[in-house]
Parts: structure tokens; sequence; C-alpha cells
């Protein structure tokens, strides 16, 4: 059964970079043609995709995070990242790493809080 | 961008009794070369990752109870439950995957009356 961890910052002032990790176990990162996503959810809102990942390295991204987002993928650990740069307050959410992407997200982490304040 | 919008915002229905809600999609999701719609429904308990409950519009992972279905195509869907139990009472969101981004609706939130 495969399973994800998200793992990093759970503070982060603001104009900082956020910075998580996602770890994948009992599966590999770099089998299947599968997409590695970011997706996060603000206190008591909805779900908004943040970019997802290929084991190729090739990535996708949300345009209303204007190029502040970065992903990258490290097959040899099992894992992959998110960084975000410049943050403020809007970014204050649980942030949920999952595979999927052009396909339904079927398994997901449990959500690692992040809060942006000073 | 493809604009998913829910309908109702919530709901509140009677144990045993039926639960629909609807999804739209600002365009058709139906992929033509393998005439599925990309199509999921969620169900996100408070504390908890969404989990998949209905993918390719229609079709129910694997475990989850047969009182979900799904229906609909091109950009009109549906996600019936079809005798509530207790254990439903959650927030449940629709999301396309035919395009990126992928994106979400705003969630119905499903109470008991």
């Amino acid at each position: 059964q495969l399973q994800l961890q998200e793992s990093g910052s759970g503070l982060v002032k603001p104009s900082q970079t956020l910075s998580l990790t996602c770890a994948v176990s009992g599966g590999s990162i770099s089998s299947g043609a599968y997409s590695w996503s970011w997706i996060r959810q603000p206190p008591g809102k909805g779900l908004e995709w943040i970019g997802y990942v290929y084991h190729s390295g090739a990535t996708y991204y949300n345009t209303s995070l204007e190029s502040r987002a970065t992903i990258s993928i490290d097959t040899s650990k099992n894992q992959f990242s998110l960084r975000l740069s410049s943050v403020t307050a809007a970014d204050t959410a649980v942030y949920y790493c999952a595979r999927g992407g052009l396909t339904a997200y079927e398994y997901w982490g449990q959500g690692t809080l992040v809060t942006v304040s000073s | 961008d493809i604009v998913m919008t829910q309908s109702p915002d919530s709901l509140a229905v009677s144990l045993g009794e039926r639960a629909t809600i609807n999804c739209k999609s600002s365009q058709s999701v139906l992929y033509s070369s393998n005439n599925e719609n990309h199509l999921a429904w969620y169900q996100q308990k408070p504390g908890q990752p969404p989990k998949l409950l209905i993918y390719w519009a229609a079709t129910r992972e694997s475990g989850v109870p047969d009182r979900f279905s799904g229906s609909g195509s091109g950009t009109d869907f549906t996600l019936t439950i079809s005798s509530l139990q207790a254990e439903d009472v959650a927030v449940y969101y629709c999301q396309q995957y035919y395009t990126t981004p992928p994106t979400f609706g705003g969630g119905t939130k499903v109470e008991i009356k």
C-alpha cells in the first residue's frame, strides 16, 4: 500500500520560503507514468492544486502562484519537495502531497499545517 | 482553466434518505480518445485528507460502499448517496483531471437532518 508523508517547516515568516518534503513508501516514485502533486487547503476553505512533477523531473504549476512555487523530485530518496517563496498570510494552509495530476488522486498524505506569521 | 461549480453548498438529509450533489464543469471533460469523463469525487472528513470515492465519473474506488454512485457526462455530473449513514457526514468535492490545471469544485457539506 502506497503511503505518503509530508514534513517540513510548520511556521514560516512573511516574505520567507516555505519548504516541504513528501516521502513516499510502499512503492517507487519512479514507477509508472504517475505525477506527484502538491495541493493546499486554507483553513475552512476548499482545495487548490499547486503543481506536480513527473519522475522525469518535468513540472507543471498553477499559474496563480506567479512562479513562486518550485517542485523537485529525488528518485534516489523516493521523495519530492515543494518550495514556495515570498510567502504571505494567504499561504497559510494545510499542504497535502498526493499521487495524481492528470489522473484521480488515489493516494494522499495526511497533510501538514503551515502557518505564515511573524 | 476549467471551473468546477458544485451545488448545493450544503444539504441536510435524514438518515436513510438520499443525498444528491451536483457538479458542473465550464467545459466538457469527456475525453474522446478513451470515451471517459475525467471527473472524480472525494469525501473529506474533519482533520483528514480527501478520500477518493469515484473516478471516471462513475467508477467506485475499491472499498467504497455501493450506496455511493456517480453519474453524468460532458459537463454535468452527480454524486448520489442512496441511503445516508451517520459516517457519511463530510464535505464532498468534485475534481476534473481532463486538463492542467486540475481543478476542484468548492465543496458540498453533507449533514444529518
